[in-house]
């Protein structure tokens, strides 16, 4: 079993819907949690960064990280086509271990 | 420099062929990560040097594997006796320092293609 689990999916969803992205994970030794974008042909993107349990809100994006589950969610409001990209949930000590990545696509 | 800069960005390798991927990290950045990003998946950790210091190797997945860092600034990641396996992305990143806080900050990658 991976450290962190996510979801692949694909996503595919119209502009202005919300989009939802999760991982699980199984290390309690993780501190932070982060969110990063890649698009295609380019290097991971850090989009969210958070320490403890709760929310974490930057313009269109919501962080949420449940320690207690093991949890972390992504929200991302009134989606663009400009978001379309793979979306990793990455948590550290000092290195990082990422999730498989959720392709999203938000369609015009 | 503006950022972490990798080359090349594509590498196309026959299978037993020797290659050196390069890492510029951001200037003053302490740390240096490297790692392994197959197709559809998230980037695996390689390596990890603290100024020259690698003090983490516990990713490389074999001692056909081997990454340097001698003056404390770029970095090259060798791979000796390339196998089909081996093809993936290739990451950099650089923090500031080590300590648990600090963001990583990643290149575009070098593509290798192993055939």
């Amino acid at each position: 079993q991976k450290e962190v689990e996510q979801d692949p999916g694909p996503l595919s969803v119209p502009e202005g819907a919300i989009v939802s992205l999760n991982c699980t994970y199984s290390n309690s030794a993780f501190q932070y949690f982060m969110w990063y974008r890649q698009y295609s042909r380019k290097g991971p993107e850090l989009l969210m960064y958070t320490y403890s349990s709760g929310n974490k809100e930057d313009g269109r994006f919501t962080a949420q990280v449940d320690k207690s589950s093991k949890y972390i969610s992504l929200f991302i409001r009134d989606s663009q086509p400009s978001d379309s990209a793979t979306y990793l949930c990455a948590m550290r000590y000092y290195k990082l271990s990422f999730g498989a990545g959720t392709t999203v696509t938000v369609r015009a | 420099g503006a950022g972490v800069s990798q080359s090349p960005r594509y590498k196309v390798a026959k299978r037993g062929q020797d290659v050196a991927l390069r890492c510029d990290p951001i200037s003053g950045h302490v740390s240096l990560f490297w790692y392994q990003q197959a197709l559809g998946q998230g980037p695996e950790f390689l390596t990890y040097f603290q100024n020259e210091a690698q003090l983490d190797k516990s990713g490389l997945p074999s001692d056909r594997f081997f990454a340097e860092r001698p003056e404390g600034s770029v970095s090259t990641l060798k791979i000796q006796r390339t196998q089909q396996e081996d093809s993936a992305v290739y990451l950099c990143a650089s923090s500031l320092t080590g300590g648990t806080k600090n963001i990583q900050y990643f290149g575009a990658g070098t593509r290798l293609s192993v055939l």
